[in-house]
């Protein structure tokens, strides 16, 4: 089944720099990656997603960049914010017919002033 | 207005004893799953269900059981707790179709099992 590795546990960026979150994909098949958001204390909240149609899409200060060669795929966030500290989950949804998502272990982003 | 729900928010349970965590959702999905969230893991599927009546094995099912009496209702069973169990439990609820498959996570239970 679909493998999805995050492998960045932690990242620190200063207050308006941009930061770059990377997951990597094992199923060729797989056509459907979101992406999440977990404050602390918090549950997950969706953030942005892509389709294996496209190989970017922005929404707002949130672009994801898929390269579906290389079974990769990026969260950008420009201008960070204080707010945009949180743990991002990427995830993959299973090709096998199940709709499961594959999550990630999360990568820990922290914006400083 | 919450659109999924859990309860208990927090729970300490005993070694071998029988917990039972709830799920409701008020978006009218037909599926629903549960997650558990353990550092250095992230989500893992435990249980998730297709409808009223469904339960289907996630990958770490070992241990758990599920039950949907209803297309709100979305239970979690520990029948004899162990330590090992202790963790955040989400549930989510969301409607696959096509390319697309949001979910949404209820607020989580965080359970010790001592």
């Amino acid at each position: 089944g679909e493998k999805v590795e995050q492998h960045q546990s932690t990242l620190s960026v200063r207050e308006g720099d941009s930061a770059v979150i990377n997951c990597t994909y094992t199923d060729t098949a797989s056509s459907y990656f979101p992406w999440y958001k977990q404050e602390a204390g918090k549950s997950l909240h969706f953030v942005i997603d892509i389709r294996s149609n496209v190989d970017r899409k922005q929404s707002q200060r949130l672009t994801v960049l898929l390269d579906k060669k290389a079974k990769r795929f990026s969260l950008h966030i420009t201008a960070t914010q204080p707010e945009d500290s949180a743990i991002y989950f990427c995830a993959a949804r299973e090709s096998s017919g199940s709709w499961q998502l594959i999550f990630g272990s999360g990568t820990q982003l922290t914006v400083m002033p | 207005e919450a659109a999924v729900t859990q309860s208990p928010r927090n729970k300490v349970a005993v070694t071998g004893g029988k917990v039972t965590l709830s799920c409701n959702q008020t978006n009218n999905h037909n599926n629903m799953y549960w997650y558990r969230q353990d550092t250095g893991h992230g989500l893992r599927l435990i249980h998730y269900s297709y409808g009223a009546g469904s339960t289907e094995k996630g990958d770490i099912p070992d241990g758990y059981k599920a039950s949907r009496p209803s297309q709100e209702n979305f239970s979690l069973i520990l029948e004899l707790a162990t330590p090992s169990q202790t963790s955040v439990y989400f549930c989510a609820s969301g409607d696959p179709t096509g390319n697309y498959a949001e979910q949404f996570f209820g607020p989580g239970t965080r359970l010790t099992v001592l």
